[in-house]
C-alpha cells in the first residue's frame, strides 16, 4: 500500500510547553493536507487543515505549517495539555485522484 | 459536523466465517467512502475507495476477494471480511467525503475485529 506502515515515533512534553509535531509528505501532487488526532480505540478526528496555496493556517491552540520545497508539514500545539495525549497523523490528498494517504503517526505523550 | 457511524464496534469470529462492517453517513450522503486498515500502533492504511453505484478501486496488495465492498446507497458502504483468519484480526475504520465537498473526510470510530 502507499502509506508507510513504521513504528510510531515518540513525543513527551511537559504539560504548558508548546509541541512540535513533524511530517514529511511523499507526493509533490498532493494539495490539501490535513492533521488528524487519534485517541485509542477510536477513529481519527480532524484537527485542522491547509491547502497547497498556504503555508501557515492557525487554528485554536494548533497552528500548521507547510513547506512544498522540502515536502514538509508541521503541526504546533501551544501550552500542550494532558488531553493532547494521542497519536497524530498528517494525510495528504489529491483531490483530483479522491485519496487520502495517511503518515506515519507521532505519538504524543503529555507529561503532567 | 456530519456523523460517520461504523457497526459493528467489536467483532469476535472463528476462522473461516465472513464479518460484515458496516459504514454509515447519518447526517449527509457521500458519494465516496474510504475503507482503512489499521494494525496496532501503526499508521491507517487505505485499502480501497468506494463509490456509490461502482465497484471499489482497491489499493495494491488488497485482494478485492477477500475483502468485499459495496456501497450501495448513498449512506451506507460495507466491507465483508470473507473467510477470515487471525492474521485479518485488525482495527477497521472507515470514512466519508461529503458530495460535492471540499475534500474533508469524516471518521468512524473504527471497528476491531478479531479472529480466533
Amino acid at each position: 500500500g502507499e502509506s508507510v506502515g513504521l513504528h510510531l515515533p515518540t513525543l513527551s512534553v511537559q504539560e504548558g510547553d508548546n509541541s512540535i509535531i513533524n511530517c514529511a509528505y511523499s507526493n509533490s501532487a498532493s494539495d490539501y493536507f490535513i492533521w488528524y488526532k487519534q485517541e485509542s480505540g477510536k477513529g481519527p478526528q480532524f484537527i485542522i487543515d491547509i491547502r497547497s496555496n498556504m503555508d501557515k493556517r492557525q487554528g485554536q491552540r494548533v497552528t500548521v505549517l507547510l513547506n512544498k520545497t522540502v515536502k514538509h508539514l508541521s503541526l504546533q500545539i501551544a501550552a500542550t495539555q494532558p488531553g493532547d495525549s494521542a497519536v497524530y497523523f498528517c494525510a495528504e490528498i489529491r483531490t483530483s485522484y479522491d485519496k487520502v494517504i495517511f503518515g506515519p503517526g507521532t505519538s504524543l505523550s503529555v507529561i503532567p | 459536523g456530519a456523523v460517520v457511524s461504523q457497526h459493528p464496534s467489536r467483532v469476535i469470529c472463528k476462522s473461516g466465517t465472513s464479518v460484515k462492517i458496516e459504514c454509515r453517513s447519518l447526517d449527509f450522503q457521500a458519494t465516496t467512502m474510504f475503507w482503512y486498515r489499521q494494525f496496532p500502533k501503526k499508521s491507517l492504511m487505505l485499502m480501497a475507495t468506494s463509490n456509490e453505484g461502482s465497484k471499489a478501486t482497491y489499493e495494491q496488495g488488497v485482494e478485492k476477494d477477500k475483502f468485499l465492498i459495496n456501497h450501495a446507497s448513498l449512506t451506507l458502504s460495507t466491507l465483508t471480511v470473507t473467510s477470515a483468519h487471525p492474521e485479518d484480526s485488525s482495527f477497521y475504520i472507515c470514512s466519508a467525503r461529503t458530495h460535492g465537498g471540499t475534500g474533508e473526510l469524516f471518521f468512524g470510530e473504527g471497528s476491531r475485529l478479531t479472529v480466533l
